[in-house]
């Protein structure tokens, strides 16, 4: 499998643009998990999605932030209106629970989002 | 509130030395894991510790996780550059599945 798959790796937008993040979760992963990464606030969960259901979106900073899952292989975070201090490493990771105490999380490369 | 907290925060070695980090709380943690990450990258899972006071090995990497579950040390034996990467501890929130992360050890070691 090539892990999860994140897209744009880079995205330069100015203030007030909408800005769409990709990402491609592991054939057969049931969880799929949005975080953002910045040197203030370290690796913060935003939302994370059960079978494409969202679960829990009390990490999503505001109501310019928005994700969906179509589908078992594809979801999106969307910023709309993207401002300054939306800049970071944005993540998606994934896994597969087995019904244990833990799960290891697959991560994406990441998108490093500027905005101006 | 469940927090994980790590130190130092920063830390530049020189190859071969040994070093230890460590990751605490105040609450009890059924599990905690250990990621790294590597600039351009995301963290890596390392390794998960269930079992209080256990003791794991990944080659030059040894993991404990304290008796209480409250905490937990990552300790590297002869440090190499390659080992050079921000390091992560997660632990699940109670009743819920998701991961809070502490706030990283950065690491770098010097050729």
């Amino acid at each position: 499998d090539a892990g999860v798959i994140q897209s744009p790796r880079h995205e330069v937008t100015e203030m007030g643009q909408e800005v769409t993040l990709r990402c491609k979760p592991i054939s057969g992963h049931d969880y799929l998990f949005w975080y953002r990464q910045t040197m203030m606030r370290g690796l913060e969960l935003l939302i994370y999605f059960n079978n494409n259901v969202p679960i829990d979106d009390s990490g999503m900073p505001e109501d310019r932030f928005s994700a969906k899952m179509p589908n078992a292989s594809f979801s999106t975070l969307k910023i709309q209106p993207s401002e300054p201090r939306d800049s970071a490493v944005y993540f998606c990771a994934s896994s597969y629970w087995g019904g244990g105490s833990s799960y290891e999380q697959y991560f994406g490369p990441g998108t490093r989002l500027t905005v101006t | 509130t469940q927090l994980l907290e790590q130190s130092p925060q920063f830390l530049s070695i020189q190859e071969g030395e040994n070093l230890t980090v460590y990751c605490n709380s105040s609450s009890v943690f059924s599990s905690l894991q250990w990621y790294r990450q590597e600039p351009g990258e995301g963290p890596v899972l390392l390794v998960t510790v269930v079992t209080g006071g256990e003791v794991k090995k990944l080659k030059r990497l040894t993991f404990q996780f304290g008796d209480a579950r409250k905490d937990s040390s990552l300790h590297i034996t002869a440090a190499q550059p390659g080992d050079t990467g921000l390091y992560l501890c997660a632990g699940p929130l109670s009743g819920t599945y998701k991961y809070i992360f502490g706030t990283g050890t950065r690491l770098k070691v010097l050729a």
